[in-house]
């Protein structure tokens, strides 16, 4: 089955600063990669996420890139806030009505006021 | 904000009781999901039901039982759970899609198993 990799579990950032979290998976199979934000007592929220026909998607400080070859996906955060410390969930699924979706082990981030 | 509700949000029960977990979706979401999250984990799938039908059941013990009353609610019965039960149960939705469905969560139920 599917594998993916997350890293770095944890990660601090001043305010202002940018962010960086990458993922890997193992199945080429794989066409979509969604990430997920959660912040403490809270449920998963979508914040952003690509299919394999494209590279890269920005939604205003947040970016995600795809490399189908090397199978690896990275989230981008520029100009870090507070409120943007949460636990960042990366997963892949090999679509084609798979309901199925893996995981990475998650990103707990911090920034720094 | 979310647009999956589950309520409650918070349960405590105890090993004999029988208690349910409820959810709730308005977008027109025909396949929704129950997960279960353990402290400091990513979410684990345990129930897809795809048009009011269970399409997958990761394994999950009889002592959790799913129900699809329509396409907008989804429950999660549970009857003689054990501590070790004790966890986050996120309900989420999503359209039947050729590729990759996309998935919502909603904000979960605290369930403490004493």
């Amino acid at each position: 089955g599917e594998n993916v990799e997350q890293h770095p579990s944890t990660l601090s950032v001043q305010e202002g600063d940018s962010a960086v979290i990458k993922c890997t998976y193992s199945d080429s199979a794989s066409n979509y990669f969604p990430w997920y934000k959660q912040e403490l007592g809270k449920g998963p929220q979508l914040i952003i996420d690509i299919r394999s026909n494209v590279g890269e998607k920005k939604d205003q400080r947040i970016a995600v890139t795809l490399n189908k070859t090397a199978k690896h996906f990275s989230l981008h955060i520029t100009e870090t806030q507070p409120e943007d410390s949460a636990v960042y969930f990366c997963a892949a699924s090999m679509g084609a009505g798979s309901y199925q979706l893996t995981f990475g082990k998650g990103t707990k981030l911090s920034v720094i006021p | 904000d979310t647009e999956v509700t589950q309520t409650p949000k918070h349960l405590v029960m105890g090993m004999t009781n029988k208690k349910s977990l409820k959810c709730e979706q308005h977008m027109g979401h025909r396949a929704m999901y129950w997960y279960k999250q353990k402290a400091k984990k990513p979410p684990e799938l345990m129930f897809v039901y795809s048009y009011e039908k269970l399409s997958i059941n990761e394994s999950v013990p009889s002592r959790f039982s799913p129900e699809c009353p329509n396409s907008s609610l989804l429950n999660l019965h549970l009857h003689a759970l054990q501590p070790e039960d004790s966890a986050l149960y996120l309900c989420a939705s999503s359209q039947v899609q050729t590729s990759g469905n996309t998935i919502y969560f909603g904000e979960g139920s605290w369930l403490t198993v004493v």
